[in-house]
């Protein structure tokens, strides 16, 4: 199975500053997916962004936005002007040829007023 | 918007006791999914189903079977359920992989506990 891994199983941010969430990967694939999803305390998980592995230029969505290294295996996201309602627990996701998401185990992120 | 619904916010249930955890999607995906989230350990795979009747196993499926006989509703079931499978479980649904790998959408989890 491939593995991803969050090394941070919490961070802190104060409000309208940046923070940045790690997440690597193992694959032997060059062609795949990663996404970063966002699980609200109400526990409906969202997508926030995704990136695909072929693309040179990192994805951004608003104030989300990513920066992929596909040698280093490193996909991080990084959140701008942070808000309370960004508030929640991140998982970082891999998909590769088939139908079958791996996910990270997750960073538990606190905004602070 | 797609929508994924399950059956139950909450449940709590007995040991030993057969439990039926219901899943709907509204978007006419091919794929649907149950995982498992633990604190410390994410999301894991139980059990997928690419289409109708058809079933794969993923990473923890022991003490699980699924049914899936329409598109649009797929369940996990629980034989004899045990503590130890006292955990958040998640659906999800997306559609089948073809030219893009497309993002899987979630319904809004089921906390079963199991005494």
């Amino acid at each position: 199975a491939q593995t991803v891994t969050q090394s941070q199983p919490e961070m802190s941010v104060q409000e309208a500053e940046t923070v940045t969430l790690s997440c690597t990967y193992d694959t032997s694939e060059s062609d795949y997916y990663l996404f970063w999803y966002k699980q609200p305390p109400s526990r409906q998980m969202i997508l926030v962004i995704r990136q695909e592995a072929y693309k040179q230029q990192n994805a951004t969505e608003n104030r989300f936005s990513v920066n992929f290294q596909k040698a280093a295996k490193s996909f991080s996201l990084k959140i701008s002007d942070s808000q309370l309602g960004d508030a929640a627990m991140y998982f970082c996701a891999y998909i590769e040829a088939g139908n079958q998401f791996y996910f990270g185990t997750g960073t538990s992120l606190t905004v602070i007023p | 918007d797609v929508k994924v619904t399950q059956s139950s916010r909450y449940l709590v249930k007995r040991t030993g006791e057969k439990v039926f955890l219901e899943c709907v999607q509204d978007m006419d995906h091919e794929n649907m999914f149950w995982y498992r989230q633990d604190p410390g350990l994410g999301l894991r795979l139980i059990y997928f189903s690419y289409d109708v009747k058809m079933k794969e196993k993923g990473d923890i499926p022991e003490g699980y079977s699924v049914s899936r006989e329409k598109k649009e509703r797929f369940s996990l079931i629980l034989e004899s359920a045990s503590t130890n499978q006292t955990s958040m479980y998640l659906c999800a649904s997306s559609l089948l992989a073809g030219d893009s790998y497309n993002e899987q959408f979630f319904g809004p989890g089921t906390r079963l506990t199991v005494l």
